[in-house]
This record gives structure tokens, sequence and C-alpha cells, in this order.
């Protein structure tokens, strides 16, 4: 099947410091990417949309100014968490689609293996 | 509003014995159902996944699911367990188009 790498698969920073966490499929164009964080024991949700060339759509109650996301390319969308704080602590992970996506597409979206951030 | 629950974070069971990751839904409207798998390391893969056709769906690795409306579940089993099944199981449920609400996932550990 198709792959998407994530990088890092984990990262330690300083509170204030910012974070970039690299989303990129491999073998296939993906004209949408999702971005996911998982609290411990919770369940995935979803932060936002991105599409290629367009600004990525949020989710209510997720910080547009805080999590950039950039999606310039069919084959890499980052997440940038800025001024990042204990708080943002947590299990960030993306999947790309291979084309606008519905139920019945939905196992066209590959996942990355996620990102461990953790914030001191 | 939808939303899934997974019973039990950590499940274990014996090499070669029945597997059973529980998971209930809530949702107004029929559901579309899925499993996921994530191995260590890996990105998450689909297992199965139903669609309102049969109820009883058969996906990857052994591994099945029954859509049972009445109880609002759809739990995963799989006959016999295998060392290679270890790994975090998460179910998600959808009713529209890509937004899938997830559960919180099942590690499932094997003992030899």
């Amino acid at each position: 099947g198709a792959v998407v790498s994530q990088h890092p698969s984990w990262v330690i920073c300083k509170s204030g410091t910012s974070v970039k966490i690299e989303c990129r499929s491999l073998d296939f164009q993906a004209t949408t990417m999702f971005w996911y964080r998982q609290f411990p024991k919770q369940s995935l949700m979803l932060m936002a949309t991105s599409n290629e060339g367009s600004k990525a759509t949020y989710e209510q109650g997720v910080e547009k100014d805080k999590f950039l996301i950039n999606h310039a390319s069919l084959t890499l969308s980052t997440l940038t968490v800025t001024s990042a704080h204990p708080e943002d602590s947590s299990f960030y992970i993306c999947s790309a689609s291979l084309t606008t996506p519905n139920y019945s597409t939905n196992e066209k979206l590959f996942f990355g293996s996620g990102t461990q951030l953790s914030v001191l | 509003a939808q939303s899934v629950t997974q019973l039990g974070s950590h499940v274990s069971v014996s090499e070669g014995a029945l597997v059973l990751l529980r998971c209930n839904y809530s949702s107004s409207v029929p559901p579309y159902l899925f499993w996921y798998v994530q191995y260590p390391n890996q990105g998450l893969q689909l297992l199965l996944k139903y669609t309102s056709a049969a109820t009883l769906v058969k996906g990857i690795n052994g591994f099945e699911a029954e859509f049972k409306k009445s109880e609002t579940s759809f739990h995963l089993t799989k006959p016999s367990a295998h060392m290679s099944d270890a790994a975090e199981y998460f179910c998600a449920v959808t009713h529209s188009n890509y937004q899938l609400i997830w559960g919180a996932g099942t590690k499932l550990i094997i003992k030899p």
C-alpha cells in the first residue's frame, strides 16, 4: 500500500520554542492531508484538514495561529507548533488521502506513524 | 453527536486464544464503522469496514467484526491469536464524509 512518512517520530523541546512536523506521501500525490492529536488514553481528534495550495480548515477549538499548517505540494504537509507549551505535549499523527475523501473511500486514507511531542 | 467507546485500554490473551476487542458507538443516523490497526512504529492501516452491506465483515489477517444495531456494537474478533497480532487497535465511526470519530484505542498483548 501507499506510504506516508512522518518525521520526527519524537521530539523534546523547551517551552516557547517552535516545532515542525513533516508529513510526506512517498509514492502518491495526496490531495488532502489531515492532522490529528491524541492525548493519553483519549481518542484521536481531528485538528485540521489541508488541501494542497489552499489554507487549512481547522476544527472548532483548534488555534490556527498556534498550529500552522502548510500544504505546499501534493506530497508534503507540515504542522508547526508555535511557541510550544507543556500542554501541547501530545501525540500528533497525519494522514493523507488520494482523492477527495468520503466514507466509501476512507480506505484510501494512509497514516503516518505519528510524532510524540514533549514540551519541557 | 457521534461517539465511540472501546472497552479496555489493554487486552491480554494467550497465543492461540480467541481475540475479542470491544467497540460500542452512538450515532443518530446509520453509521459506517471501521477498525484500524497500528503496529509498533508503523502508520495506521485499515483492518475492515462496515458500510451497511453484510453485518459480518471480514478483514485482513483473519480478523472479522459483526455490526449489531440493537447493541450498537462493532466488536472485533479473531479465533486464534498470533504473536504478530500484538498492536494497538482503533475503532472509528462516520456517517458522512471523511471525518472519522475515533475510539481511544485498545492495546492487544499476546502472551506466549
